[in-house]
């Protein structure tokens, strides 16, 4: 199966924004999904975790969400900060544990 | 506090071999699956394998599938990656990843990454 993201997203400073990933084949609620963030230059990190789920210390503003009828699990960043742009990635797994990322959305904060 | 150290990336030659390694601390390795993650210059994260907890279950990508073998050695915490038969589309920063659970469904915990660089 795979994941399908935006390869750009751009909104201000204060304003929201939403990432969409979309799973080509079985349905998107059998699996959970994974959001990550990963700055210029570091690691990724952990953001979302089995579909809604904030690991401590990744604040409220970041939130995950799924919708059966579109198949898609998104990511949705309210207040942003000029320190949210980084490239975002969606993750899920598939019956056999095969694991698969989404290509990667780069966000820019105008 | 979960500490994952990965080691062994080098430069090394189309065909040649490499042993990638990654010490892992702050938590009982035993109790979760482990993974390998890439990202090639300039490119997004790639899965490229998956361990079980116990090591009893093995998953790779069908890129890797063959050349590449993971294990764990859970009384020494350190998970490895042994990778043959290299190819020049093998370059790429390698994370090593901790799973949230015994199977490789989602990762919490990532490393600093090492990097594979092969070329003549």
């Amino acid at each position: 199966f795979m994941l399908t993201q935006p390869h750009s997203v751009s909104e201000s400073p204060g304003k929201t924004v939403t990432i969409s990933c979309t799973r080509s084949s079985g349905s998107i609620a059998s699996n959970y999904v994974q959001w990550y963030q990963q700055r210029p230059g570091s690691s990724p990190t952990t953001l979302i975790f089995e579909d809604t789920q904030r690991p401590s210390g990744v604040p409220d503003r970041f939130s995950g969400s799924i919708d059966s009828s579109s198949n898609s699990a998104s990511l949705t960043i309210s207040g942003l900060r000029p320190e949210d742009e980084a490239d975002y990635y969606c993750q899920s797994y598939d019956s056999r544990n095969h694991v698969a990322f989404g290509g990667g959305t780069k966000l820019t904060v105008l | 506090e979960v500490q994952l150290l990965e080691s062994g990336g080098d430069l090394v030659q189309p065909g040649g071999s490499l042993r990638l390694s990654c010490a892992a601390s702050g938590f009982t390795l035993s109790s979760y699956a482990m993974n390998w993650v890439r990202q090639a210059p300039g490119k997004g994260l790639e899965w490229v394998s998956g361990i079980s907890g116990s090591g009893g279950s093995t998953y790779y990508a069908d890129s890797v599938t063959g050349r590449f073998t993971i294990s764990r050695d859970n009384s020494k915490n350190t998970l490895y990656l042994q990778m043959n038969s290299l190819r020049a589309e093998d370059t790429a920063v390698y994370y090593c990843a901790k799973s949230s659970s015994y199977y490789p469904r989602g990762i919490d915990y990532w490393g600093q990454g090492t990097l594979v660089t092969v070329s003549s």
